[in-house]
């Protein structure tokens, strides 16, 4: 089946660095990717709508500057977490959906990463 | 949005079923009902999905009211490996993304 592998799946890094998690499409291609955020014990909340070519769409109250994507192919999204701080520590999961095929889109199921655990120190 | 209502947590003994159920009054015709489920550390994982007519899948089954206001996911004999947090979302012709909800936290006693 259709998968998704995210890159790294763990990362350390020191507060004021930025860090790069890689999203790709491994045997289909998708013009949009989906870029969640997950706090402990919590669910999971969408941070925005990577589009290939073109911006990405953030949700409300997520900051762009500070999380920059960039979808760059049919096959790969980054997230750039910028300036780090603790309190971005979090699990960024992405997803993407297989567009192929003459069924329509939106009702085609989204292939998950496993996530990357971000965690600032 | 269309938004479903979870309950928070249920149990299940092994090897017994478990139906969980949804919520999502303000559906609308063209919304397709999704599950997912996920693991400790790990990315949700699909389940199921369906529109209408009740679904069987090698994972689940997934029954939808009449009125389509309310779904259950059927897990017909549940493992301990089937301990994670199911959701149920809606899809949307008018977007495509997913938003997540609480979820049921599924707990399965030995």
């Amino acid at each position: 089946g259709a998968v998704v592998s995210q890159h790294p799946s763990r990362v350390i890094c020191k507060s004021g660095t930025s860090v790069k998690i890689e999203c790709r499409s491994l045997d289909f291609q998708a013009t949009t990717m989906f870029w969640y955020r997950q706090f402990p014990k919590q669910s999971l909340m969408l941070m925005a709508t990577s589009n290939e070519g073109s911006k990405a769409t953030y949700e409300q109250g997520v900051e762009k500057d500070k999380f920059l994507i960039n979808h760059a192919s049919l096959t790969l999204s980054t997230l750039t977490v910028t300036s780090a701080h603790p309190e971005d520590s979090s699990f960024y999961i992405c997803s993407a959906r297989d567009e192929g095929g003459t069924r329509s889109s939106y009702n085609s199921p989204l292939h998950f990463g496993n996530g990357t655990r971000l965690t600032v120190t | 949005d269309a938004k479903t209502t979870q309950p928070n947590s249920m149990e299940s003994n092994e090897e017994e079923p478990v139906h969980l159920p949804c919520n999502h009054s303000t559906i609308s015709g063209t919304d397709y009902i999704h599950w997912y489920r996920q693991l400790p550390s790990q990315g949700p994982e699909y389940v199921i999905h369906g529109l209408t007519s009740n679904v069987n899948n090698r994972m689940a089954s997934l029954a939808i009211a009449e009125d389509r206001k309310s779904s259950t996911l059927i897990l017909h004999r549940a493992t301990l490996r089937d301990a994670a947090v199911y959701y149920c979302i809606l899809s949307s012709s008018g977007t495509y993304k997913y938003i997540f909800g609480t979820g049921t936290r599924l707990k399965v006693l030995a």
